[in-house]
């Protein structure tokens, strides 16, 4: 069985700062990693994946996560975050061959003030 | 195309009342998907499609009924709902088995309010 935890529920962070939302997994088989970013009554949209290959993984809107094998971790950064970037984002886990079952973290709540 | 379409948007409806809630994709991905989400919580599986056949229901409650027509559409008929049940209901699709090598791509949900 796979499980995430996101280790912070709430980061408060002022605007033009950099942030990192914590993600660890727990999985016996190899698995896709991904953030996904939900605003205010919206659904889900893809922020980053990783399936394979380089372990590092950019978006195009600054964020980067990378992939951490020994350390079970999906950390994602961004140097530098704006208003606009006030979020709620959820880590997840799926395994191969069927990358819509996810097991999403708690998720947290990104509050940039200005 | 890289959309899921979620009708409708919002859905308020007594607990007497039958409802259905519709999803529709064109990127020819053979797994469909609802997750259930409550406020301030993350998405729930309840049911999967592969291939138009239930694959999976993660013991859902029989007044969620769903229904898989065609490779492009996702149904969940709702009967004899609780206020309990009230959230936001998302339908997602993705490729399956050798062809998995991409994300999910999620609907906007619907919102639905059992009063």
């Amino acid at each position: 069985a796979q499980s995430v935890t996101q280790l912070d529920s709430q980061v408060p962070v002022f605007e033009e700062a950099p942030v990192e939302l914590r993600c660890n997994y727990s999985s016996s088989v190899s698995v896709y990693l991904f953030w996904y970013v939900q605003y205010p009554n919206q659904g889900l949209q893809l922020l980053l994946k990783y399936l394979s290959g380089s372990t590092l993984v950019e978006s195009i809107n600054g964020f980067e996560a990378e992939f951490n094998k020994s350390q079970t971790s999906f950390h994602l950064r961004k140097p530098s975050v704006h208003i606009s970037d006030t979020a709620e984002y959820f880590c997840a886990v799926s395994r191969s061959g069927n990358t819509g079952k996810l097991i999403f973290g708690q998720g947290t709540t990104l509050q940039v003030k200005p | 195309d890289t959309e899921v379409t979620q009708t409708p948007k919002h859905l308020v409806m007594g607990m007497t009342n039958k409802k259905s809630l519709k999803c529709e994709q064109h990127m020819g991905h053979r797994a469909m998907y609802w997750y259930k989400q409550k406020a301030k919580k993350p998405p729930e599986l309840m049911f999967v499609y592969s291939y138009e056949k239930l694959s999976i229901n993660e013991s859902v409650p029989s007044r969620f009924s769903p229904e898989c027509p065609n490779s492009s559409l996702l149904n969940l008929h709702l009967h004899a709902l609780q206020p309990e049940d009230s959230a936001l209901y998302l339908c997602a699709s993705s490729q399956v088995g050798s062809r998995a090598n991409t994300e999910a791509f999620f609907g906007q949900g619907t919102r639905l309010t059992v009063v």
